[in-house]
C-alpha cells in the first residue's frame, strides 16, 4: 500500500501527557498537511509543510503543538501537555505541488482521547 | 468570514432525488476547488475536482460560478449508497498554498 499512513490509528492518554503522531506521505509529494477533526466538523487546518520547510501554522495550533518534517519525507505532530479539548481525530494528508488541481490524499488518521 | 462555508444539512432525501449543496470561498484569488467525500468515522477521499466550466462525473455535477464565488455539487439520481458527508475544499494556488475544507454537508438517503 503506497498510500498516505498514520501511526497510531488510535491513542489514549492522560490529561498533562505528551503524544507524537507519525504520518508517511506518499513518497513522491513534497506538500503534507496536519488537520484535526472533531465530530460534526470538517478538517480544520493545522500546519502545512513543502519538503521541510513549515510554510504555515494555524493561529489555532497553541504553543503546545509542535510538527516537524526534518528530512520532508515524514513527519511528527506533538502536543504537550495534553487537554481534554484536544480530543479530536488528527488527519494527515500529502499532495504534490506545481499543478492545479492536485489531489490531496489522506491518511485513515490518529483518534486521541484524552481522559 | 469563514475561509469556506456550506450548509451543514442534514439533507434528509428519498432514494432517487436530486440534491445540490452550495459552497462559498471568501479569497476571490482561489484557483482550485474540489468536492470531497467522508463516510462516518473514515478519511476524506476525493470525489471530484471542479472546472471552470463545470464538470460531470455519472450522476455527479460540479460547477463553479467565480463572481459570486461559489460552487456546487448536484447529485442526480441518489442511491442510499451516496449517504455521506460532502466536503467544499478550496486551494489558493500560489508556489506555497493550504488547502482549506468547508465545515461539510451531510447527506442521508432514505429508501
Amino acid at each position: 500500500d503506497t498510500g498516505v499512513s498514520q501511526n497510531p490509528r488510535h491513542k489514549i492518554t492522560k490529561r498533562g501527557q505528551n503524544v507524537t503522531f507519525r504520518c508517511d506521505p506518499i513518497s513522491e509529494h513534497n506538500r503534507l498537511y496536519w488537520y484535526r477533526q472533531t465530530l460534526g466538523q470538517g478538517p480544520e487546518f493545522l500546519t502545512y509543510f513543502q519538503n521541510e520547510a513549515q510554510l504555515e501554522k494555524s493561529r489555532l495550533l497553541s504553543d503546545r503543538f509542535s510538527a516537524e518534517r526534518p528530512k520532508g519525507s515524514f513527519s511528527t505532530l506533538e502536543i504537550q501537555r495534553t487537554e481534554q479539548g484536544d480530543s479530536a481525530m488528527y488527519l494527515c494528508a500529502s499532495s504534490a505541488s506545481g499543478t492545479l488541481n492536485t489531489e490531496a490524499f489522506f491518511g485513515q488518521g490518529t483518534r486521541l482521547t484524552v481522559v | 468570514r469563514k475561509e469556506v462555508e456550506q450548509d451543514p444539512g442534514p439533507f434528509n432525501v428519498p432514494e432517487g432525488a436530486t440534491v445540490a449543496f452550495n459552497c462559498t470561498y471568501s479569497n476571490s484569488a482561489s484557483q482550485s476547488f474540489f468536492w470531497y467525500r467522508q463516510d462516518c468515522r473514515k478519511e476524506p477521499k476525493l470525489l471530484m475536482s471542479v472546472y471552470s466550466s463545470g464538470n460531470e462525473d455519472g450522476r455527479f455535477t460540479a460547477q463553479l460560478n467565480r463572481a459570486s464565488q461559489y460552487i456546487s455539487l448536484l447529485i442526480r439520481d441518489s442511491k442510499l449508497s451516496d449517504s455521506a458527508t460532502y466536503l467544499c475544499v478550496v486551494n489558493p494556488y500560489s508556489s506555497a498554498s493550504k488547502i482549506i475544507f468547508g465545515s461539510g454537508t451531510r447527506l442521508s438517503i432514505r429508501p
